[in-house]
């Protein structure tokens, strides 16, 4: 059936690196998206992909493969704000709206 | 950034009133969301609403739900009349193009 999938929750350590996962199946695609959102606030725009590849913003870097319906969030020299839920978010074909998954929270530990 | 606002950020109300949801897009947009997110569960689209008209909904969107945006004021979410299982947290969100933006919600509480 249709979905997004992504994992409950990840940990990793500040100064390092955490890939957030997510995989999808949806009848049709036409661009995938990354949120962040703290508990109680509103869901943050991050990155916008719909070509395959890797797309470097800096802080954020954002892969995408359309083939294996899958996308990873790369968060590198962390720090504990990035502590987060990570949202992944997939538009379906000529659909205007937006299938979520159930978010990744991430803690960063010192 | 752009913000949207929500309007009240709680709100309860007893099985069977009516309810409007608020909401402030950002000022140059023109696609309008509405999505409801259960505790502990994943945000579901309800409905999107362009050039004063609905264009999409979810199986989510019951026929006790309307939105509208009159005169180019708030875009509101009426559920009337209300039900338990409406409970949740309602997103507003707003976009120009494929970058929507979101409203911080609006806890409704159906007792």
């Amino acid at each position: 059936g249709q979905g997004v999938e992504q994992p409950d929750n990840l940990m990793s350590v500040e100064g390092t690196f955490a890939r957030v996962n997510c995989t999808y199946s949806t009848s049709g695609f036409n661009g995938l998206s990354w949120y962040q959102q703290r508990e109680g606030h509103a869901p943050v725009f991050l990155s916008y992909v719909v070509l395959d590849g890797l797309k470097d913003s800096g802080h954020f870097s954002t892969f995408l493969s359309r083939s294996n319906g899958y996308s990873y969030l790369l968060l590198t020299e962390l720090q504990i704000k990035d502590s987060a839920s990570y949202l992944c978010a997939v538009r379906d074909g000529g659909s205007w709206q937006l299938i979520f998954g159930s978010g990744t929270q991430l803690t960063v530990m010192p | 950034g752009p913000k949207v606002l929500q309007i009240p950020s709680h709100q309860i109300i007893d099985m069977g009133q009516m309810v409007t949801l608020n909401c402030d897009p950002v000022s140059n947009h023109l696609y309008f969301y509405w999505y409801k997110q259960i505790l502990g569960q994943q945000m579901e689209f309800l409905v999107n609403f362009y050039n004063g008209k609905v264009m999409e909904k979810s199986k989510l969107f019951k026929d006790q739900f309307s939105v509208e945006r009159p005169d180019g004021s708030y875009f509101t979410l009426k559920i009337q009349p209300t039900a338990l299982e409406d409970s949740a947290v309602y997103f507003c969100a707003s976009s120009l193009n494929y970058e929507q933006y979101f409203g911080p919600g609006t806890r409704l509480t159906v007792l």
